[in-house]
């Protein structure tokens, strides 16, 4: 059974980093992107980017570049999703969740739990 | 504002037909890119619902379906049940952008 378990909740302050990780299971890890998707509260899904995790390759969104830096350790399945200069409009849920395939035009099964971070002062 | 227009909300009555609607442009669906579709439950991580425009995982009830025609795609939702009040999103690909796009969401509401 795949699945994927996040870590836990996180409070900021504005200018910090936050670092979620995201452990994955019952497949083969390093063949399928994992992707990271965020929502703030009441709002929309909101694609931050995605990691190979067979290369370490990334793409991120034009919106994040610059803040955002996706890793993984294969020895222990797990993805990371590290954001920076965090602000308080960046409070939401961070999801992760499986690519389809190595492809970013393919569907998102299944996703994490879910990490809430609160950016506040 | 989402590069993928859905509508903010739908509503029907129990055993009814809905459908939510997912517009977008020559440079994400009307360019080929498959459509996929998610339901989020209250509090819960979103579901993968179809992919591949048509296509339903092992598990999810045939009342539901897509369907793609030149800019746009629609989800279906047959036999309305209480369960099925949930958010629900849209997401393909632009190449314009070279980003992965998800609509802004439609909240069904069961009457």
């Amino acid at each position: 059974q795949v699945h994927l378990v996040q870590s836990g909740a996180e409070v900021k302050i504005p200018g910090a980093s936050v670092k979620v990780s995201c452990k994955a299971s019952g497949y083969t890890f390093s063949g399928y992107y994992m992707h990271w998707v965020r929502q703030a509260p009441g709002q929309g899904l909101e694609w931050m980017g995605r990691i190979n995790p067979n290369s370490g390759g990334t793409n991120s969104a034009q919106k994040f570049q610059g803040r955002v830096t996706m890793t993984r350790d294969t020895s222990i399945t797990t993805a990371y999703m590290e954001l920076t200069s965090l602000r308080s409009d960046d409070t939401a849920v961070y999801y992760c969740a499986r690519g389809s395939d190595y492809d970013d035009t393919g569907w998102f099964d299944p996703w994490g739990q879910g990490t809430l971070v609160t950016v506040s002062s | 504002q989402s590069v993928l227009t859905q509508p903010p909300s739908v509503s029907g009555a129990p055993g009814q037909r809905v459908t939510i609607s997912c517009t977008g442009s020559s440079s994400n669906i009307g360019a080929g890119y498959d459509v996929h579709w998610y339901q989020q439950l209250p509090g819960t991580a979103p579901k993968l619902l179809i992919y591949g425009n048509i296509n339903r995982p092992s598990g999810v009830p045939d009342r539901f379906s897509g369907s793609k025609s030149g800019t746009s795609a629609s989800l279906a939702i047959t036999g309305l049940q209480a369960e099925d009040e949930a958010d629900y999103y849209c997401q393909s690909y632009d190449s314009s952008l070279s980003d992965v796009i998800f609509g802004g969401g439609t909240k069904l509401t069961v009457l």
